[in-house]
């Protein structure tokens, strides 16, 4: 069954500190890992991605560990700041299958100043 | 660059009654979906259309219809509204099954 699980439900975090995002999946066959932000009262946007040919993709302060043999994969955030306060969501995909992106429930991160 | 329009920006209906929510994109991306999302949690898929005509049914597609009338539309019919699906539906495009996904901004569902 495909499933994306993420955790922790909610998290708050000080200013400056690093943000630690988590989920995992199941289907091994999963090929795209993107993260998507989604601010209150909002739509969800993309943040960032990662394909499996690749075990880190950063862009900024964001960063995406990816680790296939355990099927887990991470989203860093490198000196949070307020305006990071927001509920993140992982989601997995398969190339090929029609783009439908399985996405996890959400991370609600608070950074506190 | 493009947009997404979502009509209505708030949708009330009775219980039972058939509604239709529109998505209007001019990215002109070939695939557009229909998730909902309920009160703190994720993005269920409802519906998809990788082209023109063409309907792929989703997770939570039970209850739903939805028409590629054209290209830049997608719509979704609440074929009988009940009071537990009360949601925000997010409508998304992209410019194929492979790439990013770009969200509308979203119709609230309230059932009475």
């Amino acid at each position: 069954q495909q499933q994306v699980r993420q955790s922790p439900q909610s998290l708050t975090v000080w200013e400056g500190e690093t943000a630690i995002l988590n989920c995992s999946y199941e289907d091994s066959t999963f090929d795209y890992f993107p993260w998507y932000h989604q601010f209150p009262g909002e739509s969800p946007a993309l943040l960032i991605a990662i394909r499996p040919v690749s075990n880190k993709k950063e862009d900024g302060r964001f960063t995406i560990f990816f680790n296939k043999r355990e099927k887990k994969f991470s989203l860093h955030i490198a000196d949070s700041q307020p305006g990071d306060s927001a509920t993140y969501f992982c989601a997995a995909s398969i190339t090929g299958n029609t783009g439908k992106l399985i996405f996890g429930l959400g991370t609600t991160l608070q950074v506190q100043p | 660059g493009g947009i997404i329009t979502q009509t209505p920006k708030f949708l009330i209906g009775q219980e039972g009654q058939k509604l239709t929510l529109k998505c209007q994109q001019n990215f002109n991306h070939d695939t557009m979906y229909w998730y909902r999302q309920d009160s703190g949690k994720g993005l269920r898929l409802i519906y998809y259309s990788i082209t023109e005509n063409d309907l792929q049914k989703g997770d939570l597609s039970e209850g739903y219809d939805a028409s590629r009338e054209k290209k830049s539309s997608f719509s979704l019919t609440v074929t009988s509204a009940q009071k537990n699906e009360m949601a925000v539906f997010l409508c998304a495009s992209s410019i194929n099954w492979a790439a990013e996904q770009f969200f509308g901004p979203g119709t609230r569902l309230t059932v009475l």
